[in-house]
C-alpha cells in the first residue's frame, strides 16, 4: 500500500527564515510526486510535479527535490503570504497517468511578519 | 477560464437524509476524481473516473454511498441516508494529464 508521511505537521517562521518541508514516501514505483498547497476553506492548489530523482522545480520562493526515498520543498526568505498547509502526494508507476493519488495528511506553515 | 466548479458550497442536513453533491470538471479533462477531507484522516480519494467510467471505488465508505457521471461535464456524489460521521469537506478535481485541479470543495454538515 502506497504511503505519505509528511514532517512536521506545523511549522512556524519567521520572515525570511528559510526551512524545508519533508515528504517520505513508500510506493511501488513511483510514477510522479505532487507537491500543493492549500488555502483555509479552499482546495488544493497545484504546485510541482517531480518524476525522477535528483529532479529539481522552482517557482517563486520554492523549490522541490526529489530523491528515491523522499521529497523536500525549500521555502526561501518566507513571506507571511506563503503561509499555507502543503500537501505531498505520490502516484504510483502500476497506475495510469491519469490516476489516483495518495496524499500524505499537510503541513502547515504559518509566517510571521 | 473557469476550474472546476462544485455545488452547493456548504450543506448542513439531518441524519437520514439524502445529500446530492456535485461538480462540473474542467472542460476537456477526461478523469474526474471525488475526495473527502477531514482533520483526522486527510484528504482521502472515493472514487474516479475515467472518460466517464468509474474506474476505482474503493475508497467509498459503504453502500450508503454512489456517485455517477453522466457525461464529461457533470458528476454527482451521493449519500443516503447520511449519518454525522460523513461530515467533512468534500472536494471534487479533474485532469486531462498527472495532474489534478481541484475546486473549491462542498462543506457538509451532518446533525
Amino acid at each position: 500500500e502506497d504511503q505519505v508521511t509528511q514532517s512536521p505537521e506545523a511549522l512556524r517562521l519567521q520572515e525570511g527564515e528559510s526551512s524545508s518541508l519533508n515528504c517520505s514516501y513508500t510506493v511501488s514505483g513511483l510514477r510522479g510526486l505532487f507537491w500543493y498547497r492549500q488555502d483555509p476553506g479552499k482546495g488544493p492548489e497545484f504546485l510541482f510535479t517531480l518524476y525522477s530523482a535528483g529532479e529539481e522545480k522552482e517557482k517563486e520562493r520554492l523549490k522541490a527535490t526529489l530523491t528515491k526515498k523522499e521529497s523536500f520543498l525549500h521555502i526561501t526568505a518566507p513571506k507571511p503570504e506563503d503561509s499555507a498547509t502543503y500537501l505531498c502526494a505520490v502516484q504510483p508507476l502500476t497506475s495510469g497517468a491519469n490516476s489516483k493519488l495518495t496524499f500524505g495528511k499537510g503541513i502547515t506553515l504559518s509566517v510571521r511578519p | 477560464d473557469a476550474g472546476v466548479i462544485q455545488s452547493p458550497r456548504h450543506e448542513v442536513t439531518e441524519m437520514g437524509q439524502e445529500v446530492t453533491l456535485r461538480c462540473k470538471p474542467i472542460s476537456g479533462h477526461n478523469s474526474l476524481f471525488w475526495y473527502r477531507q477531514t482533520m483526522m484522516r486527510g484528504l482521502e480519494l472515493l472514487i474516479y473516473f475515467n472518460n466517464n467510467v468509474p474506474i476505482d471505488d474503493s475508497g467509498m465508505p459503504e453502500d450508503r454511498f454512489s456517485a455517477k457521471m453522466p457525461n464529461a461535464s457533470f458528476s454527482t456524489l451521493k449519500i443516503q441516508p447520511s449519518e454525522p460521521r460523513d461530515s467533512a469537506v468534500y472536494f471534487c478535481a479533474s485532469s486531462a494529464l498527472a495532474e489534478q485541479y481541484f475546486g473549491p470543495g462542498t462543506r457538509l454538515t451532518v446533525t
